[in-house]
């Protein structure tokens, strides 16, 4: 079974300023996929950002980075020089690999970005 | 040019009615599924149907029923609605091989029921 926490229901930056989500999981498996997805006014879910575990080298997306730390079960999503249009609620989410299907998320992390 | 697409993208209706959401995919996926997002945006997926073989089924009222006529399409008929199925509902689909844990989703029915 996998659970993923998001512990900060709320978060707010200033334009332009960097801004940092954290995301915990519990997996016992050693393969497995990590995501943050974003779910702007619109409803759309959007894939942000994905790492595989088994890759050391931190997933990077233009401004969007993750700080996969492994053995600590940490997956953070570092957005740089925020804008308005990140403003949004994110979500972090992880699905195990060899054919597992099931996506399972955190709660989200509601995100406004302040002009 | 919509990858997945739903239908209807708003849906009223009273306690008690059946209804269904229609969702179609392009992307040439097999495997598509069926998540609900409650009032406090928590998503959770109901079903996965990979080749229109039902390979996830969650824990929901068997009110909820899944139908897929092709590995294009999937859809969710509901009978008997209740206030608590109140919700957004999303499809995704997924494709075959190494990229399998990609999910692109549609752009959600807001269900009501009054």
């Amino acid at each position: 079974a996998q659970t993923v926490t998001q512990s900060q229901p709320e978060m707010s930056v200033q334009e332009a300023e960097t801004v940092t989500l954290s995301c915990t999981y519990d997996t016992s498996e050693s393969n497995y996929y990590l995501f943050w997805y974003k779910q702007p006014p619109s409803r759309q879910m959007i894939l942000v950002i994905r790492q595989e575990a088994y890759k050391q080298q931190n997933a990077t997306e233009n401004r969007f980075s993750v700080n996969f730390q492994k053995a600590a079960k940490s997956f953070s999503l570092k957005i740089s020089d925020s804008q308005l249009g990140d403003t949004a609620m994110y979500f972090c989410a992880s699905v195990l690999g060899a054919g597992s299907y099931q996506l399972t998320f955190g709660k989200g992390t509601k995100l406004s970005v302040i002009p | 040019d919509t990858a997945v697409s739903q239908t209807p993208k708003y849906l009223v209706t009273q306690m008690g009615n059946d209804k269904s959401i229609k969702c179609e995919q392009n992307l040439g996926h097999d495997t598509m599924y069926w998540y609900k997002q409650d009032s406090k945006k928590f998503l959770k997926i109901m079903f996965s149907y990979n080749n229109k073989e039902l390979i996830i089924n969650e824990t929901v009222p068997n009110r909820f029923s899944p139908k897929s006529p092709d590995k294009a399409h999937l859809n969710l008929h509901i009978n008997s609605l209740e206030l608590g199925d109140s919700a957004v509902y999303f499809c995704a689909s997924s494709p075959q091989g190494a990229r399998f844990y990609e999910q692109y989703f549609g752009p959600g029915t807001r269900l009501t029921v009054t």
